[in-house]
């Protein structure tokens, strides 16, 4: 069974420094891995995804991802943090040509906060 | 990018009545589905919501508890039935776009409240 870890429930930083936030995941064959965020009383909005191909993706608001297949890892990763930035971001797995959705798992989330 | 509302956007329902989500998407969509995120908890799938058949519920989710319409390929509802304080969540619908893409795009959400 799929599963993703996202083991610091927050995460603090400073305004203009770097942020990692981290996901761990586990599952059979291939994966699909996604990142998406949500502010407050809001939906979850897509940042990016792997899927295949190069190990470093990037998505939107200037955000990046790292695909680490040995270390089963995918973590988030910003050069530069913005006040805006804070908010709940989910790592999420699906299996390569699983059945859509079931097999879609979300982490628990991270909160990061960025201080000004 | 295709625009996916709910209605409401939040609620306060009384004990034992019901609640009807309705998710609203401006162009087709393949695949909808329905989740539930609890308080300070992560998502979790309900089910997906099958153009003129039945959903697929996944495992603790029933059709008595949470039955689920998808007329067309551009709507789908979700009731809450018999609400009880547990059932406070925020409900999101999400879609994916053609058969062979990858990735889900989510509603705005409905937060519930039951007292």
């Amino acid at each position: 069974a799929q599963s993703v870890a996202q083991p610091e429930d927050q995460v603090n930083v400073a305004e203009g420094n770097p942020l990692t936030v981290k996901c761990t995941y586990s599952v059979s064959g291939n994966p699909y891995l996604f990142w998406y965020v949500q502010y407050p009383n809001r939906g979850l909005q897509f940042l990016l995804k792997y899927i295949t191909g190069d190990n470093l993706v990037k998505g939107s608001y200037g955000f990046e991802a790292e695909f680490n297949k040995s270390q089963t890892s995918f973590h988030l990763k910003k050069p530069s943090a913005l006040v805006s930035d804070s908010a709940l971001y989910f790592c999420a797995v699906r299996a390569h040509r699983d059945n859509y959705g079931q097999n879609f798992v979300f982490g628990p989330g991270t909160r990061l906060s960025v201080l000004p | 990018s295709a625009v996916i509302s709910q209605k409401p956007s939040r609620d306060i329902c009384q004990r034992g009545t019901s609640l009807t989500i309705q998710c609203q998407v401006d162009s087709q969509v393949t695949m909808m589905f329905w989740y539930r995120q609890q308080p300070g908890q992560s998502l979790t799938l309900i089910a997906t919501a099958n153009q003129g058949s039945e959903a697929t519920y996944e495992s603790g989710f029933v059709i008595d508890k949470f039955p689920i319409s998808r007329p067309n390929l551009t709507f789908s509802t979700l009731t809450v039935s018999n609400m009880s304080p547990e059932d406070s969540s925020i409900y999101l619908c999400s879609v994916m776009f053609g058969l062979n893409t990858d990735t889900q795009y989510f509603g705005p959400g409905t937060r519930l409240t039951v007292l």
